[in-house]
């Protein structure tokens, strides 16, 4: 069955990095998008950005542009994002959900990482 | 403030019929993008319930239904039941933010 399983919690300094990684499972991890959304507590869901895989192309929210990298490793069926000059607001759930191209759901997502920025 | 807007809350007593709207613009929804619809339990991840405006993936109550009509989306749950509380989000596409998701600011579902 298709899953997607993260990386355990992370607790960071604000100005730190933190990289959180998705390995997933029972599909072909080339043939969909890798999106990352994020959730602060009580907060609604917030889009990040996508990757595509197979090219490793990627697309970013504005928002976001110059502090996320999302990477991958194909041998290992894993994708990464990584969030660089955290800030206390950066403090949230972040999941990994697969989707084929930008118009189509995320129809799986794994299970998120809490992320918390602390001083 | 979230590109698509839904209500914050909504609630219904068992049995009752509820809707949740989705309102977005012409660089979303109006533009003609398909809508999405996700539940979400308290410590879960979001689940897909409403793909492509008006369809369910496998496994998903027929209680649940989902219209677009213009810039409107809605998400309809009939027959309600204790089990559907839950927080609801609609999602599009956005041509006006360089290829983003967007999603609406989510409705509380309370069954009194």
């Amino acid at each position: 069955q298709v899953q997607l399983v993260q990386s355990g919690p992370e607790v960071r300094k604000p100005g730190a990095s933190v990289k959180v990684s998705c390995k997933a499972s029972g599909y072909t991890f080339s043939t969909y998008d890798i999106n990352w959304v994020r959730q602060a507590t009580g907060q609604g869901l917030e889009w990040m950005g996508w990757m595509n895989p197979k090219s490793g192309n990627t697309g970013y929210g504005k928002k976001f542009q110059g502090r996320v990298t999302l990477t991958r490793n194909t041998t290992i069926n894993t994708a990464y994002l990584e969030l660089s000059s955290l800030r206390f607001d950066d403090t949230a759930v972040y999941y990994c959900a697969r989707g084929r191209g930008w118009l189509e759901p995320t129809d799986y997502w794994g299970q998120g990482t809490r992320v918390t920025v602390f001083s | 403030q979230s590109v698509l807007t839904q209500p914050p809350s909504v609630s219904g007593a068992p049995g009752q019929r509820v809707t949740i709207s989705c309102t977005g613009s012409s660089s979303n929804l109006g533009a003609g993008y398909d809508v999405h619809w996700y539940q979400q339990f308290p410590g879960t991840a979001p689940k897909l319930l409403i793909f492509r405006n008006t369809n369910r993936p496998s496994g998903v109550p027929d209680r649940f239904s989902g219209s677009k009509s213009g810039a409107s989306a809605s998400l309809a749950i009939t027959g309600l039941q204790a089990e559907d509380e839950a927080d609801y989000y609609c999602q599009s596409y956005d041509d006006r933010l360089s290829g983003s998701r967007v999603f609406g600011g989510g409705t509380k579902l309370t069954v009194l």
